[in-house]
């Protein structure tokens, strides 16, 4: 079946600190790969997205990832976290094939800035 | 964005009784997609739908549970006799096509069994 794998549980980083989140899918042909935010109480935001081309992808609030076909990795990356960067992350797949229209997600990670 | 609305944001409901969740897609989307989140977990698909098509149930469990989406009004989950393992947040999204290339997703509904 395919899943999603995201490390940790819970992060807690101090302020200007750097942020890497793991991601990893199960094989399954062409992906495409997706970051959402979910800040307290709101409705999931899209990050960034990989369909093709560079894998290192910029997405928005200074947010990167990067596709790492042979680990099948989609790592969320910032240099320096704020405060508000607090919420939960989740990694989502999007397989090629029947139901590609579906994401598969990971379980998310909570990540809890300290000012 | 607060394109994708969802209604209500919080709905208790006792065992035994039906609950409604709604979803009104962004303007000029006609595909909706159903997600649950259960407690520690990340979203699982559930139904997929355009306007008065059910195109992909199959992440439904196969009883007391159905969706619809009409061609005028919001899509509808509805759950029949909930239990206290109905309890979840369930989001909705919306898209112009097929596929979550430009989906949107809502706030979600966080329903919970008593």
């Amino acid at each position: 079946a395919q899943s999603v794998s995201q490390h940790n549980h819970h992060v807690i980083l101090s302020e200007a600190a750097s942020l890497e989140l793991g991601c990893n899918y199960s094989y399954g042909g062409t992906v495409n790969l997706f970051w959402y935010v979910q800040y307290p109480g709101q409705h999931l935001q899209l990050l960034l997205k990989y369909f093709s081309g560079d894998p290192l992808v910029k997405g928005i609030k200074g947010f990167e990832a990067e596709f790492i076909k042979s680990k099948f990795s989609f790592n969320l990356r910032k240099p320096s976290v704020q405060w508000s960067d607090t919420a939960e992350y989740f990694c989502a797949v999007q397989y090629s094939g029947a139901g590609s229209y579906q994401l598969t997600f990971g379980k998310g990670t909570k990540l809890s800035v300290i000012p | 964005n607060a394109g994708v609305m969802q209604n209500p944001r919080h709905l208790v409901r006792r065992r035994g009784q039906e609950a409604r969740l709604r979803c009104s897609p962004m303007k000029g989307h006609s595909h909706v997609y159903w997600y649950r989140q259960l407690p520690e977990e990340g979203l699982k698909f559930m139904v997929y739908l355009q306007k008065e098509n059910i195109i992909d149930e199959s992440g439904m469990p196969k009883e007391r549970f159905s969706a619809e989406f009409p061609k005028e009004g919001p899509s509808i989950l509805r759950i029949q006799q909930v239990v206290r393992g109905d309890s979840a947040a369930y989001f909705c999204a919306s898209s112009p096509g097929e596929g979550h290339t430009e989906a949107f997703f809502g706030q979600g509904t966080r329903l919970t069994v008593v």
